[in-house]
């Protein structure tokens, strides 16, 4: 199994600064039957299931703000919030879905300063 | 746009099965992909398995291989996820979501599992 780990576990971060949550993949996680990165996020707030934010390691979901972006490849990965704001306190998570199972991290938790 | 809806919480005794159900709605026309993840209390999410769409090929993690059975009814707009043999720490909320990525996600169901 792919293992997916997520550094830091949580963080604090002040309104309007810049937040920056990393995910590494013990191998790469290339697709090549669309030659990309198999690489999502998610944001999880209490009492909610997972809302996908980024797939394809850097492709925004329609609807999500532009403050959120993705990047990476092989088997390092980023999700970088550019201006925090108080609705985006919640626990991110990193997936990866290239090879069965398709493996999550243990997810970070962003707090406001 | 997809909604997914899924059956109400269950409660079972240890070594019973519970089989959870994740309806479509929507833009049921369009076939996708339907995985199912569960959550247990404090724990990270937790991929479980999948259909794929067309050809409705499932995939299970080998971690519940022998005791999870994924099923569709295309007619039904309906999806249903079976784990046997429960256990106490099978104690979850269990979500399916749907999309090669989770695109769109049930509301999750709270199966206890408790003598």
């Amino acid at each position: 199994d792919i293992v997916m780990t997520q550094s830091p576990d949580s963080l604090a971060v002040s309104l309007g600064e810049r937040a920056t949550i990393n995910c590494k993949s013990s191998q790469s996680v290339f697709y090549s039957a669309y030659n990309k990165y198999s690489l999502a996020w998610y944001q999880q707030k209490p009492g909610h299931p997972p809302k996908l934010l980024i797939y394809w390691a850097s492709t925004r979901e329609s609807g999500v703000p532009d403050r959120f972006s993705g990047s990476g490849s092989e088997t390092d990965f980023t999700l970088t919030i550019s201006s925090l704001q108080a609705e985006d306190v919640a626990v991110y998570y990193c997936q990866q879905y290239s090879n069965t199972p398709f493996t999550f991290g243990q997810g970070t938790r962003l707090e406001i300063k | 746009q997809v909604q997914l809806v899924q059956s109400g919480a269950e409660v079972k005794k240890p070594g019973a099965s519970v089989k959870v159900s994740c309806k479509a709605s929507g833009n049921t026309f369009i076939s996708f992909a339907l995985h199912w993840v569960r959550q247990a209390p404090g724990q990270r999410l937790e991929w479980m398995g999948w259909i794929t769409a067309g050809n409705n090929h499932t995939k299970y993690s080998q971690k519940f291989q022998g005791r999870v059975t994924i099923t569709r009814d295309t007619s039904a707009s309906t999806t249903y996820m079976e784990l046997s043999s429960l256990r106490y720490e099978d104690t979850a909320l269990y979500y399916c979501a749907g999309g090669l990525a989770g695109h769109f996600w049930g509301q999750g169901t709270l199966v206890t599992v408790s003598s």
